[in-house]
């Protein structure tokens, strides 16, 4: 099993442009999320998903999109890119409520 | 909202002192799970905890969740190089729903060898 994919690793992006963060898990797991991470302040959370089709807002959803068409897929979109978005993010998945979360490798996103 | 705050914010230690880190929320939780991320890594289970008073060890590391089930901690003994990183723990969100996995803000653990 692969687990959680995101890609690309590494981005740099222009302020005003927009972009997607893919994340794809193997594991058929139904709750998906995407967190930031920013020195000192640890992992928030941005948009989360309990299922196709189901997504909602986490702590610091603005600028932000989510779509869940399939089980495997939750890709982020950073709808008109600024500075303050530059962060690494995760994607995690989780079989169930109360189970482990498995994060992916992450994304590290500068905006200039 | 409900928040889980961690402490130390840094902690830097002699190889083979002990290490603590504390976790606190201001309403009772369900359950804990604790994380660690390697330096440049990503974040990495640990361990969930559930009951009231619930103790597990992991060879040299200790986790508490308290009888309140409103704190936690995790011990490590005797701590090595391999121990460095940041420990974060996580909790649900309040008002029952466990779908928002809410971080402390982690403790970032250096070790000197």
């Amino acid at each position: 099993n692969a687990g959680v994919t995101q890609t690309p690793k590494f981005q740099v992006l222009k302020t005003g442009q927009s972009m997607t963060l893919q994340c794809a898990q193997d594991m058929n797991h139904e709750y998906m999320s995407w967190y930031r991470q920013d020195p000192g302040m640890g992992l928030r959370l941005i948009h989360y998903s309990v299922g196709a089709g189901i997504t909602d807002q986490g702590e610091v959803p603005n600028g932000y999109n989510v779509s869940r068409s399939t089980t495997e897929d939750f890709p982020l979109r950073l709808l008109s890119a600024a500075p303050s978005q530059t962060s690494v993010y995760f994607c995690a998945s989780r079989k169930g409520q109360i189970l482990e979360a498995f994060f992916g490798q992450g994304t590290r996103l500068t905006v200039v | 909202g409900q928040q889980v705050m961690q402490i130390p914010q840094y902690q830097h230690v002699q190889e083979g002192e002990d290490f603590t880190t504390y976790c606190n929320s201001s309403t009772t939780l369900s359950n804990i799970q604790w994380y660690k991320q390697r330096p440049g890594g990503h974040p990495v289970f640990l361990i969930q905890l559930v009951k009231s008073g619930e103790v597990k060890k992991q060879k040299r590391l200790t986790f508490q969740f308290g009888e309140a089930k409103k704190n936690s901690s995790l011990h490590i003994t005797a701590t090595q190089t391999t121990d460095v990183g940041t420990y974060f723990c996580a909790g649900p969100r309040s008002g029952g729903s466990n779908y928002k996995l809410t971080f402390g803000k982690g403790t970032l653990l250096t070790v000197n060898p």
